[in-house]
């Protein structure tokens, strides 16, 4: 298996224009997260989806930040418009679904994949 | 509420020393418990993680974690750390049915020649 395969692994635009991340699960993981890392706030969950539904986007900063699933093996996270305070590394991991098929459970380990760092100008 | 706080955001030792990493965690429910590394331009990997059944838990490379309740803590320990152990190290937490982890800040472990 390849793991979680992001693209692109590094990204540098300038403030204002529009960036967009994307995610290939595990293949069979049915659960995804995209985390934001940066220094003076270390790892936040932004958003995941359960099954390619959203469940929780509280960590979503603002309205500038969007995130889909289509389809269980694409995920996007899209900034418009970016800003200087978006450059970060954005991970995406995905985890397999827990005992019973679908029950979610926060035993699970989820898999990273190797981020995207986003420089805004 | 969850939450994780690592004690020592860097730690140096000697090659061959002992590692003890520290993490302790607040939750309201049993918890589940992990530890994960990152190497440089790279994303994490699990080292090892607690789910309720044996408190100490083995993990890769070496490494070793002892959950205690009474100290709400979960540190992470290796007997003789190796140069290839240098990178940041997380534990994170995940409670009843939440399919989230919280995070702690990072310890970042430096190995010396």
């Amino acid at each position: 298996d390849a793991g979680v395969i992001q693209s692109p692994r590094h990204e540098v635009t300038e403030m204002g224009q529009e960036v967009t991340l994307r995610c290939k699960p595990i293949s069979g993981h049915n659960s995804l997260f995209w985390y934001r890392q940066t220094m003076m706030r270390g790892l936040e969950l932004l958003i995941y989806f359960n099954n390619n539904v959203p469940i929780d986007d509280s960590g979503m900063p603002e309205d500038r930040f969007s995130a889909k699933m289509p389809n269980a093996s694409f995920s996007t996270l899209k900034i418009q418009p970016s800003e200087p305070r978006d450059s970060a590394v954005y991970f995406c991991a995905s985890s397999s679904p827990g005992r019973g098929g679908n029950l979610v459970s926060g035993a699970n380990v989820l898999t990273f994949g190797a981020g995207s760092r986003l420089t805004v100008l | 509420a969850q939450s994780v706080t690592q004690l020592g955001s860097h730690v140096s030792v000697s090659e061959g020393a002992l590692v003890l990493l520290r993490c302790n965690y607040s939750s309201s429910v049993p918890p589940y418990l992990f530890w994960y590394v990152q190497y440089p331009n790279q994303g994490l990997q699990l080292l090892l993680k607690y789910t309720s059944a044996a408190t100490l838990v083995k993990g890769i490379n070496g490494f070793e974690a002892e959950f205690k309740k009474s100290e709400t803590s979960f540190h992470l320990t290796k007997p003789s750390a190796h140069m290839s152990d240098a990178a940041e190290y997380f534990c994170a937490v995940s409670s009843g049915s939440a399919r989230q982890l919280t995070f702690g800040s990072g310890t970042q472990l430096t190995v010396l020649p």
